[in-house]
């Protein structure tokens, strides 16, 4: 059967501090993969997608960067955290072209 | 872009009550999530649908594509039916992931 993991579930890191934020999903290949943000009073809102190793697409501009270096691997990164970068992450991946969604469990950042 | 819509943002209601959470969207979809947040932030899925209505325990899916709309029914709800109910919707066709709405917080009290 086919699992997502995705670590840690929560992270407090300072203003100018690195971040990376991992997710890996087993038990498919070539999956598509979703990294999302849900800031404070807002829905979840699509950051970046991957279609297949090193193919990243990004919807907003930000200060935050994707990459895919295994077909089952997804990282998101900063180099230099913002307050306004904490909220909740979350992973998430589908079959190509299909609507069915399976989530991580989400991490969530506090930037002090 | 499609826009989502949820209604209400919060509902508190008292255990048994039936509970309605509606959620519109302004673009034609190939399909339609149901999906619940708990406190710690988790996401479990409880309904992907793309017509008609799907029935899992007490909870009941349905949707209207020529009208865009959605509704997820509760019925006897429980204070473990406490959470965030998230709506989502998939356009179809490519890899541009799903949009969402804001989420509708219900609180059940005992």
């Amino acid at each position: 059967s086919q699992t997502i993991h995705q670590w840690p579930a929560t992270l407090v890191q300072p203003v100018g501090s690195p971040l990376s934020l991992e997710c890996t999903v087993e038990g498919t290949s070539n999956p598509n993969l979703y990294w999302y943000r849900q800031a404070a009073g807002r829905g979840l809102q699509l950051l970046f997608y991957s279609v297949g190793i090193g193919q990243i697409s990004s919807e907003v501009p930000q200060n935050l960067s994707a990459s895919r270096p295994q077909d089952r691997q997804f990282i998101l990164s900063s180099k230099k955290l913002l307050l306004s970068d904490s909220g909740f992450y979350l992973c998430a991946w589908s079959r190509q072209h299909k609507a069915e969604a399976f989530f991580g469990q989400g991490t969530r950042l506090t930037v002090v | 872009k499609n826009e989502v819509e949820q209604s209400p943002q919060n509902l508190t209601a008292q255990e048994g009550e039936f509970i309605t959470i509606n959620c519109s969207y302004s673009v034609g979809i190939s399909a339609l999530h149901w999906l619940q947040q708990h406190p710690g932030g988790g996401i479990v899925s409880l309904f992907m649908l793309s017509s008609g209505k799907k029935k899992h325990g007490r909870l009941i899916a349905t949707i209207n594509i020529q009208e865009k709309h959605s509704s997820l029914h509760i019925t006897a709800s429980h204070p473990r039916d406490s959470a965030v109910y998230i709506c989502a919707v998939y356009p179809g066709g490519g890899a541009d992931g799903l949009t969402f709405g804001k989420g509708t917080h219900l609180i059940i009290q005992p």
